[in-house]
């Protein structure tokens, strides 16, 4: 089981706005880092630290952090942002890394 | 161009072994830590082990402890995963990703992950 606590599902109307949460004691310690992984392909890294994108992530993504919760935004979605979204950072201890369980999300 | 290419999967039959490797170009593989995530067929990701960029450190999921073996080359910009004591639920696609972080220590990521190789334990 994960120790990062993810909706297993989530739709948002085309062009509307959503969140995605994450949750777990290590959130106090880390910030997560999130995922985007499309059917057959590898996971592509989209917000990492406190709200980082990385170079040709749109900015429609977005990160926050609050206590042992993490959200990664999406505003003004997009056909092409469905997709399994995965958050992840180390464990309380440092030694080991983990992943939530990872929420599908579903443009309608 | 950054990039890691996984190859070594197949098929191979409970209690074998398999040794994955992931080839790296276009960066300073010395300079990073690496780490091993898999994921089973319509599952999630799962994190298998870290290796430290000078490979001292090491760990480990639970679920591999024992029977997985991470390492690096990095005179060879390669990094390896022993796989001994196989079972059915060790088959999944196999990634090698490298690892990010802030220097002081809030957060760490994955930024390079390559496509993956398939390794699937049955008889």
């Amino acid at each position: 089981s994960s120790e990062l606590t993810q909706d297993p599902a989530v739709s948002v109307a085309l062009g509307q706005t959503v969140r995605i949460t994450c949750q777990g004691d290590s959130l106090r310690s880390y910030y997560a880092s999130w995922y985007q992984q499309k059917p057959g392909q590898a996971p592509v890294l989209v917000i990492y630290g406190k709200n980082n994108r990385p170079s040709g992530i749109p900015d429609r993504f977005s990160g926050s952090s609050s206590g042992n919760t993490a959200s990664l935004t999406i505003t003004g979605a997009q056909a092409e942002d469905e997709a399994d979204y995965y958050c992840n950072s180390r464990d309380s201890s440092g030694n080991r890394v983990v992943f939530g369980g990872g929420t599908k999300l579903t443009v309608l | 161009e950054v990039q890691l290419v996984e190859s070594g999967g197949g098929l191979v039959q409970p209690g074998g072994s398999l040794r994955l490797s992931c080839a790296a170009s276009g960066f300073t593989f010395s300079s990073y830590e690496m780490n091993w995530v898999r994921q089973a067929p319509g599952k999630g990701l799962e994190w298998v082990s870290y290796i430290s960029s000078s490979g001292s450190t090491i760990y480990y999921a639970d679920s591999v402890k024992g029977r997985f073996t991470i390492s690096r080359d990095n005179a060879k910009n390669s990094l390896y995963l022993q796989m001994n004591s196989l079972r059915a639920e060790d088959t999944a696609v196999y990634y090698c990703a490298r690892e990010n972080y802030d220097i002081l220590g809030y957060y760490y990521y994955m930024d390079v992950w390559g496509k993956g190789t398939t390794v699937t334990v049955s008889s």
